[in-house]
């Protein structure tokens, strides 16, 4: 039982690139979500998805696309990376209100 | 004012020291309370879950809600070096957002506790 995983772990990304971050949990749970978190800012909800085929934005949507593929995966996609996209990306999964995340994908957009 | 404010600290205590974690909110809506553990370069993990107002243990954490005055607490009794991370606060109103519970997260207090 490994939870919620995420990869890759590190990324360096140049300026107007693109990338997929992946996630995958195996609890069966219906809800994933997509933060970002930055120093002095806490975590910030990107979008969040309530099962298959269901996305929604969160607090801070611009600049990213998801994707629930199925119950067990959601990608996050930068399609032009930006210097303000620096961060590091965590996913989650929950049943009820209690979240469980992933360890984290450091990015870093020169 | 935002929705739940949290102290950034950092908090420094000297081993075994009780330590006390607090966090404010604005919003009645409130009902389920938890508290999450991040280590460095690590995701959060959950730590502790309450419903409602009351006080609820487990091992040397204790969480307590006080809904009358909006504030919640977690207290650390006899800390160890290991219990150094940046401690969250969530809530949630227990109502679905499109379909998901949404909880509001505090912005975490750094703790180092030291030998």
């Amino acid at each position: 039982n490994a939870g919620v995983t995420q990869t890759p772990k590190f990324q360096v990304l140049k300026t107007g690139q693109s990338m997929t971050l992946q996630c995958a949990q195996d609890m069966n749970h219906n809800s994933m979500y997509w933060y970002r978190q930055d120093p002095g800012m806490g975590l910030r909800l990107i979008y969040y998805s309530a099962s298959e085929g269901t996305t929604d934005k969160g607090e801070v949507p611009n600049g990213y696309n998801v994707s629930r593929l199925n119950k067990r995966e959601f990608s996050l996609r930068l399609e032009s990376a930006a210097p303000s996209q620096t961060s590091v990306y965590f996913c989650a999964s929950s049943a009820l209100e209690t979240q469980y995340f992933g360890p984290g994908t450091r990015l870093l957009v020169l | 004012q935002k929705e739940v404010e949290q102290d950034p600290g950092p908090l420094s205590v000297p081993e075994g020291a009780i330590v006390s974690l607090n966090c404010t909110y604005s919003n009645s809506a409130f009902q389920y309370f938890m508290w999450y553990r991040q280590y460095s370069r690590k995701g959060p993990e959950l730590l502790m879950y309450t419903y409602s107002s009351g006080n609820k243990e487990d091992g040397r954490f204790t969480a307590q809600v006080d809904k009358s005055s909006k504030y919640i607490s977690l207290f650390i009794r006899d800390s160890q070096p290991s219990d150094s991370a940046t401690y969250l606060c969530a809530m949630s109103g227990g109502t679905l957002s499109g379909g998901s519970y949404i909880p509001t997260f505090g912005r975490g207090t750094s703790l180092i506790v030291h030998p």
